[in-house]
């Protein structure tokens, strides 16, 4: 299958300041890829679709001001988790599909933790 | 929206035996069906999908089953193997849009 990578695996950080996790597919292009947050023992919960050169769109009750969405080019889509507070600590996970593709293959996920 | 509910949550099979989880959806537009399995601490991995064009995919020892009348699908693992131990996700989405919408997982422990 393809793979996708997902950069940091685990970061901790203070509370107030801005955590960036990037996403890359690297062995073909994303047009779409998606953002997904997990907490202990639960699901997956879609955050958001990001499209290549445009925006993002935020699932219901996710604050887009607060997870910042970049899709900037076919390989490559950050999330950046601004001014984090403990309650953001999670397990985000990111996928990407290609063009017209069916499957999504997931990144390895980040735990994110804030102090 | 799409619903899915997966059963069971928690499953427990001696190393050998085989496994059934079972998953029903609630939209009859959805035309794609994937399972993952994810292991502690990882992202999920596309283990098996199927296709509403078919019944039945088989992949060594794992094969999906498709039920378009009833609206459920079923991951059946043979010859179960320690480390077939995760959790297992099944998803459904229409062909034509983006969103997969999940199951609540099932955890898979499979006993030497």
């Amino acid at each position: 299958g393809a793979v996708v990578s997902q950069h940091p695996s685990w970061v901790i950080c203070k509370s107030g300041t801005s955590v960036k996790i990037e996403c890359r597919s690297l062995d073909f292009q994303a047009t779409t890829m998606f953002w997904y947050r997990q907490f202990p023992k639960q699901s997956l919960m879609l955050m958001a679709t990001s499209n290549e050169g445009s925006k993002a769109t935020y699932e219901q009750g996710v604050e887009k001001d607060k997870f910042l969405i970049n899709h900037a080019s076919l390989t490559l889509s950050t999330l950046t988790v601004t001014s984090a507070h403990p309650e953001d600590s999670s397990f985000y996970i990111c996928s990407a599909r290609a063009l017209r593709a069916t499957e999504a293959f997931f990144g390895q996920g980040t735990r994110l933790t804030v102090v | 929206g799409e619903n899915v509910e997966q059963h069971p949550s928690t499953l427990s099979v001696q190393e050998g035996d085989s496994a059934v989880i079972k998953c029903t959806y609630s939209d009859s537009a959805s035309n794609y069906f994937p399972w993952y399995k994810q292991e502690l601490g990882k992202g999920p991995q596309l283990i098996i999908d199927i296709r509403s064009n078919v019944g039945e995919k088989k992949d060594q020892r794992i094969a999906v089953t498709l039920n378009k009348t009833a609206k459920h699908f079923s991951l059946h693992i043979t010859e179960t193997q320690p480390e077939d131990s995760a959790v297992y996700f099944c998803a459904a989405r229409q062909s034509s849009g983006d969103k997969l919408t999940f199951g609540t997982g099932t955890r898979l422990a499979v006993r030497p």
